[in-house]
């Protein structure tokens, strides 16, 4: 079982803000990275260590940590956000990763 | 030019092995850590192994310990990822990725920032 912990389904409205978030213990000592899954096609990075937003990646994407929680907010949810995304994270012993169950996100 | 590319995949059966490679161009390679995650179909990513820049530190997943293997060689620009005694479970789609957090000069971050395009491995009678 992952040591990260993520809910399976998110739906948002069209142009709403939806926050995805990401538990676990390993979280209070290692930052969180963030990717977005498209049917068929790589993950690709959309946050890296907790808030930093890769060059290239929409600004309505944002990250945020807090105890135990990482947490992805998409402000303004469009069509082309809908995927699958996936939180990782080291693991307690600090030399392992593990990715989250992974939360598909529904734009309506 | 595609950054990352994973080659190596294939059908296999149980307990064989097969040895996948990830050829990088066009980016730093030699200055950061590699991993290997895989995905099987349908499912979540899973994570599988790390290699330090120069190779020194390697760590794996407890599920492939002891089967699987990683190993870079720098002046090709190239990880490994060699397996032995395949499982069914092993099937999945293997996805190189760099790590951008874990450097020749510190390794606190968390940035799998380079993903290949995946090579699919099947471990089937």
């Amino acid at each position: 079982s992952s040591e990260l912990t993520q809910d399976p389904a998110v739906s948002v409205a069209l142009g709403q803000t939806v926050r995805i978030t990401c538990q676990g213990d390993s979280l209070r000592t290692y930052y969180a990275g963030w990717f977005q899954q498209k049917p068929g096609q790589a993950p690709v990075i959309v946050i890296y260590d907790e808030n930093i937003r890769p060059s290239g990646i929409a600004d309505r994407f944002s990250g945020s940590s807090s105890g135990n929680t990482a947490s992805l907010t998409i402000t303004g949810a469009q069509a082309e956000d809908e995927a699958d995304y996936y939180c990782n994270s080291r693991d307690r012993s600090g030399n392992h990763w593990v990715f989250g169950g992974g939360t598909k996100l529904t734009v309506l | 030019q595609v950054p990352l590319v994973e080659s190596g995949g294939g059908v296999v059966q149980p307990g064989r092995s097969l040895r996948l490679s990830c050829a990088a161009s066009g980016l730093t390679f030699s200055s950061y850590a590699m991993h290997w995650v895989r995905q099987a179909p349908g499912k979540g990513l899973e994570w599988v192994a790390v290699i330090s820049f120069d190779g020194s530190h390697k760590y794996s997943a407890d599920s492939v310990k002891g089967r699987f293997s990683i190993s870079r060689d720098n002046s090709k620009n190239t990880v490994f990822l060699q397996m032995n005694s395949l499982r069914a479970e092993d099937t999945a789609t293997y996805y190189c990725a760099r790590d951008l957090g874990c450097s020749n000069i510190s390794c606190h971050g968390n940035a799998f920032d380079i993903w290949g395009q995946g090579t699919m491995v099947v471990v089937s009678s």
